[in-house]
């Protein structure tokens, strides 16, 4: 079946630092592929997303690129900010249209 | 665009008493609706499909009884948590899909904490 895998968290930065968090997966067929961000307390936001092979989905300074030789799709920020703290997920659409989630990485950023 | 609203945001209730959440789509209409549960430092749980006049789809585990889904209209779905115990205490959240011209995509409403005493 479908899966996400994402590094594991959490991870600790300073305001300013390059953020990498990998993503991998598994499906059949050409997935969607998505970053959702919640913020403590609150639901998931959609922060990105890609739709095929070499898109690049980009938001408030994140990117991610659609590899599908390497079937990844990783999560980029050149200058973190504190208010990026948050959860971070992985995520993928394939032909069901049910979300199949990665396990979420915590990013806390310090001033 | 795309907002999806939750109500209640929060709620606490009683052993053996019975809670409705609200999931409406604002600006758009969603055929399918879909219910999570998540629990603490984890990922989201799918519990359901909610499908606009059908029956809703159960994940496999989850208690069709228990969780009571209804999709009246294309931008309302409700969850009942039915005789609710504390080990239903939880952050439910929902999302509605969305099919796009290039992708379709799920939005997700703020979630609801349930709290049972």
């Amino acid at each position: 079946g479908d899966s996400v895998t994402q590094m594991e968290g959490p991870v600790t930065l300073s305001e300013e630092a390059f953020l990498t968090i990998n993503c991998t997966y598994t499906a059949t067929g050409y997935p969607s592929l998505f970053w959702y961000v919640q913020y403590p307390g609150e639901g998931l936001q959609l922060l990105l997303k890609a739709t095929k092979a070499d898109d690049k989905g980009s938001n408030k300074g994140f990117e991610a690129t659609y590899r599908k030789e390497t079937t990844s799709f990783h999560l980029e920020k050149g200058s973190v900010q504190v208010s990026d703290s948050a959860v971070y997920f992985c995520a993928l659409i394939a032909s069901n249209y049910k979300l199949t989630f990665g396990k979420g990485t915590l990013l806390t950023v310090n001033p | 665009g795309a907002v999806v609203s939750q109500h209640p945001s929060w709620v606490i209730c009683k052993s053996g008493t019975s809670v409705k959440i609200e999931c409406r789509s604002l600006d758009f209409q969603a055929t399918t609706m879909f219910w999570y549960r998540q629990f603490p430092k984890q990922s989201l749980m799918l519990m359901a499909t909610s499908n606009e006049g059908s029956k809703a789809t159960y994940e496999q585990g989850v208690e069709k009884d228990k969780f009571l889904i209804n999709h009246a209209s294309l931008t309302l779905s409700t969850l009942t948590v039915t005789s609710a115990h504390p080990e239903d205490s939880s952050f439910y959240i929902c999302s509605a899909f969305l099919r796009g011209t290039s992708t379709d995509t799920q939005y997700f409403g703020p979630g609801t904490r349930l709290t049972v005493l």
